[in-house]
């Protein structure tokens, strides 16, 4: 079966600082893999995916993420973290089926 | 648009009580999937559909049913509650289309608590 691994329940990182928010994953075939964000008491919102192409991907707010297959890595980044960018991220792949398989999260803590 | 709605946002259920979470979606969306999100555990794919009509199980389907009678809406039902069941359950939905990759839309999700 198709997983996502988030190795970093937290990551803590100064508001103006560069941002990395690690995930690996291990499929069975070509990888379809997706970075959603979730705010306090909300519902997830959808950053970016990879599909095909180009190994580095843009999505909203500023993110971005690199797909590395030699590592079987899609870290999330953003050059310059914003305190408002605290949330709880999730990565997750594509599984048979038409479905998502989440990892377990990441919990990003902006300080200013 | 609203996008995706759940109905209700908090419940609270003794032990054995019954209810229904309702889903509905205005995108006209093929797919729709009810999560569970525990802590620590990310989100777990109870039940899913592709289709008006038709139901799948997910990860974790046990103690839940679900019913997609019109492409629009999709309900969650928990027959007989138990503690186990205390989370937070979120609906999605997304685009149909052959060969789409495309991402899934959540509603705010319903805080369930039973004692």
């Amino acid at each position: 079966a198709q997983s996502v691994a988030q190795p970093e329940d937290q990551v803590n990182v100064a508001e103006g600082n560069p941002l990395t928010v690690k995930c690996t994953y291990s499929v069975s075939g070509n990888p379809y893999l997706f970075w959603y964000v979730q705010y306090p008491n909300r519902g997830l919102q959808f950053l970016l995916k990879y599909i095909t192409g180009d190994n580095l991907v843009k999505g909203s707010y500023g993110f971005e993420a690199e797909f590395n297959k030699s590592q079987t890595s899609f870290h999330l980044k953003k050059p310059s973290a914003l305190v408002s960018d605290s949330a709880l991220y999730f990565c997750a792949v594509r599984d048979y089926g038409n479905k998502l398989v989440f990892g377990a999260g990441t919990i990003l803590r902006v300080k200013s | 648009n609203a996008g995706v709605t759940q109905t209700p946002k908090f419940r609270v259920l003794k032990t054995g009580q019954s209810m229904t979470l309702l889903c509905a979606q205005d995108m006209n969306h093929e797919y729709m999937y009810w999560y569970r999100q525990d802590p620590g555990m990310g989100l777990r794919l109870i039940h899913y559909s592709v289709g008006e009509g038709t139901t799948a199980k997910g990860e974790v389907p046990d103690g839940y049913n679900v019913s997609r009678l019109k492409k629009q809406n999709f309900l969650l039902g928990l027959e007989s509650a138990a503690p186990s069941q205390t989370s937070v359950y979120f609906c999605a939905s997304r685009d149909g289309l052959a060969g789409s990759n495309n991402e899934q839309f959540f509603g705010p999700g319903t805080r369930l608590t039973v004692l």
